[in-house]
């Protein structure tokens, strides 16, 4: 069973408002992933680092949404002023980093903007 | 550009029988296949993964059938159970680069009683 834990569970933002989250990888994972799961199922990789440091990112996740990892404490992604196509599940998601191996993926947290 | 394509959206079979999903894929490259299982409220979790080396993997009920050179592959549930009642995506990535994962837009498999 994955332990990647994911806060908040729901988050319902204005449009334009600041919307932050919260991911606590698996213990012992260097490697975290950030997806954005649509309504339609179409999952979009948005971000990854490797312990601290930025490793892929898209050139949406470099314009209005930041990320960060610190050394001990939670990793978050925020996005700065969020538009209604910003509604979805948020997957977090931790691994080895090793290769050919298993993304363990959080619950998400479902942000809703109105 | 759908790079993992999986041709049904949903797919309903009686228990007991046998479920096939089925995926195809556009990027030569890619060489990890990981099927993830994901139900309501949850986030997906790992099924069963292959790798373009093999043509088929098997872990209980699960079997991954690989073809590399038509660029396809498809997941069989044998026995199918209500509890496998959920969305099935299949995912694919360049395994050597920690790559990120590429998922397919999923089926829905429902299983009747």
């Amino acid at each position: 069973n994955s332990k990647v834990i994911q806060t908040p569970r729901y988050l319902v933002k204005g449009q334009g408002q600041k919307a932050k989250m919260r991911c606590i990888p698996e213990k012992g994972h260097p490697v975290v992933f950030w997806y954005q799961q649509n309504k339609n199922n179409e999952f979009k990789f948005l971000i990854n680092f490797q312990n601290q440091e930025v490793l892929q990112q898209i050139d949406m996740t470099e314009k209005r949404f930041s990320a960060e990892c610190p050394s001990n404490s939670p990793c978050s992604l925020e996005i700065q002023s969020s538009e209604a196509g910003d509604s979805a599940l948020y997957l977090c998601a931790s691994s080895l980093g090793q290769g050919w191996e298993t993304l363990y993926f959080g619950s998400g947290t479902r942000l809703t903007v109105l | 550009q759908q790079q993992v394509r999986q041709s049904s959206q949903s797919l309903t079979v009686w228990e007991g029988e046998t479920a096939i999903l089925n995926c195809s894929y556009e990027n030569s490259a890619f060489d990890y296949f990981p099927w993830y299982q994901q139900f309501p409220g949850e986030g997906p979790a790992l099924l069963i993964a292959i790798r373009s080396v093999s043509d088929k993997k098997e872990d209980g009920r699960f079997t991954i059938f690989f073809n590399k050179r038509e660029k396809n592959l498809s997941l069989h549930i044998k026995d199918s159970q209500p509890g496998d009642s959920a969305t099935y995506f299949c995912a694919a990535s360049v395994g050597y680069n920690q790559g990120k994962l590429i998922f397919g837009q999923g089926t829905k498999l429902s299983i009747k009683p």
